[in-house]
């Protein structure tokens, strides 16, 4: 079935350094991609998603690239802020909508 | 667009009892998904409707959960005979299109369930 890896946290690093979150995927067929942030007390917001192969989603200074051959979704930011530390989620979708997403990884910005 | 309301935020109750979630979509929208989420894990799907329809449900989800989506917009989450394992974060999300997979879920703030 579909299923979604993301790295391992928590992810440690100090202001304006180079973030990267790993994401693969398994899928059947050509699902749309996604990365949801999740901010402490907050409920779960759609920071970008992808919806063919080579497709890059962007927002907010977060991208990430749809790579069929590799079947990954790596989240990118050149420089983090403190106001970015939240958990952020890798999440597939078929074609029902249906949501199904990574474990999570915790990244805590440090000044 | 208000977003999407979930009703209570927090529940706590004894294991054995029943309890039930609220949750208004936002207007218009005709997908209507439910989601659990427990602590330090992904959001897991439970069941979803489109309008009234309830046309998916999870192995998660036993017997002892039910779902309604009665006229098409609010949609309640019954869990019979608590247990314990049951204490999660129920998620509610909506989205605005049937059958494309390409339209983002808009999620409520969630019911934090706590069983003793």
């Amino acid at each position: 079935g579909n299923s979604v890896t993301q790295m391992e946290g928590p992810v440690t690093l100090s202001e304006e350094a180079f973030l990267t979150i790993n994401c693969t995927y398994t899928a059947t067929g050509y699902p749309s991609l996604f990365w949801y942030v999740q901010y402490p007390g907050e409920g779960l917001q759609l920071l970008l998603k992808a919806t063919k192969a080579d497709d890059k989603g962007s927002n907010k200074g977060f991208e990430a690239t749809y790579r069929k051959e590799t079947t990954s979704f790596h989240l990118e930011k050149g420089s983090v802020q403190v106001s970015d530390s939240a958990v952020y989620f890798c999440a597939l979708s078929g074609n029902t909508g249906k949501l199904i997403f990574g474990q999570g990884t915790t990244l805590q910005v440090k000044p | 667009d208000t977003g999407v309301s979930q009703d209570p935020r927090h529940k706590i109750t004894k294991r054995g009892q029943n309890v039930t979630f609220r949750c208004d979509p936002i207007s218009e929208h005709n997908r209507l998904y439910w989601y659990r989420q427990t602590l330090g894990q992904g959001p897991e799907f439970l069941t979803y409707f489109q309008n009234e329809a309830q046309l998916e449900k999870s192995r998660l989800l036993s017997d002892r959960f039910s779902a309604e989506r009665p006229k098409g917009s609010f949609s309640t989450l019954e869990i019979q005979r608590t247990e314990q394992g049951d204490s999660a974060m129920y998620l509610c999300a909506s989205s605005p299109n049937a059958g494309k997979g390409n339209s983002p879920l808009h999620f409520g703030n969630g019911t934090r369930l706590t069983v003793t």
